[in-house]
C-alpha cells in the first residue's frame, strides 16, 4: 500500500515568514513528487515537482526531495495572506497513480 | 500549464437520477484521464482511471455500475452517478497527464460539486 503522510495542520505563520511543509512516503519505488494548493472548494493547482534529490526553486517556493529518506519538503518564503491554502503533497510512482497525502492547512495570518 | 476543462461545476439533483460530468483536455490530447471524488477536509480519493478507447479500471470499493465512465475520444471524458443518492454528494475533480517521462505532470479540471437531496 502506498502512503503519503502529512501533518494536517494547521500551520499558522505571519506574514512575510517562511512556511515549511513536510511529506514523508512508504514506495521507494515512487519517482516524482508534486505539490499541489487547494483553496477551499475549488480543485488542485500544481505548484511544484521534483524528481532529483536536493532542492528546486521556484518563486518563493522551494521543494526539497531526499529519496534515501523518503521525504520530500515546500517551503514557502515570504508567505503572503493569498498563500493560505490546504497544501497537498503526492507521490508517483511507476503506474502513474498518483497517491495524495491528506493535505496540510497553511494560514497567513496578516 | 495544460488546461483541463470539466463541467458542470456544480449540480444539485433529487434523490434516484442520474447526472453526468464532463471533462476535457484543451490544449493536449489525454489517453489516460483520472476521477477523484473528494469529501470535506479529506484528500483525494482516485475513483477510476478512464482509458481512450477501452473500459475504464475502477479502484478498490468503486462500484462500476455506478459510476459509469467513458472516454470516446483523446480529449474527453465523462462520469455518469446513476441513481444518485445523498451519499453520493461529494466534490468529483477530473484529471489528465500531459507530458512524458520526468516531465509527465496531472492537471485537474475545475471540480464538480454534487449535492443529492
Amino acid at each position: 500500500q502506498k502512503e503519503v503522510e502529512q501533518n494536517s495542520g494547521p500551520l499558522s505563520v505571519p506574514e512575510g515568514a517562511i512556511a515549511s511543509l513536510n511529506c514523508t512516503y512508504s514506495d521507494r519505488g515512487s519517482q516524482s513528487f508534486f505539490w499541489y494548493r487547494q483553496y477551499s472548494g475549488k480543485s488542485p493547482e500544481l505548484i511544484m515537482f521534483i524528481y532529483s534529490n536536493g532542492d528546486k526553486e521556484d518563486g518563493r517556493f522551494t521543494a526539497q526531495l531526499n529519496k534515501a529518506s523518503q521525504y520530500v519538503s515546500l517551503l514557502i518564503r515570504d508567505s503572503q495572506p493569498s498563500d493560505s491554502a490546504t497544501y497537498l503533497c503526492a507521490v508517483n510512482s511507476l503506474d502513474y497513480k498518483l497517491s495524495f497525502g491528506a493535505g496540510t492547512t497553511v494560514t497567513v495570518r496578516a | 500549464g495544460a488546461v483541463v476543462s470539466q463541467h458542470p461545476s456544480r449540480v444539485i439533483c433529487k434523490s434516484g437520477t442520474s447526472v453526468k460530468i464532463e471533462c476535457r483536455s484543451l490544449d493536449f490530447q489525454a489517453t489516460t484521464m483520472f476521477w477523484y471524488r473528494q469529501f470535506p477536509k479529506q484528500s483525494l480519493m482516485l475513483m477510476a482511471t478512464s482509458n481512450e478507447g477501452s473500459k475504464a479500471t475502477y479502484e478498490q470499493g468503486v462500484e462500476k455500475d455506478k459510476f459509469l465512465i467513458n472516454h470516446a475520444s483523446l480529449t474527453l471524458s465523462t462520469l455518469t452517478v446513476t441513481s444518485a443518492h445523498p451519499e453520493d454528494s461529494s466534490f468529483y475533480i477530473c484529471s489528465a497527464r500531459d507530458g512524458a517521462g520526468y516531465d509527465e505532470k496531472l492537471f485537474f479540471g475545475s471540480g464538480t460539486q454534487l449535492s443529492v437531496l
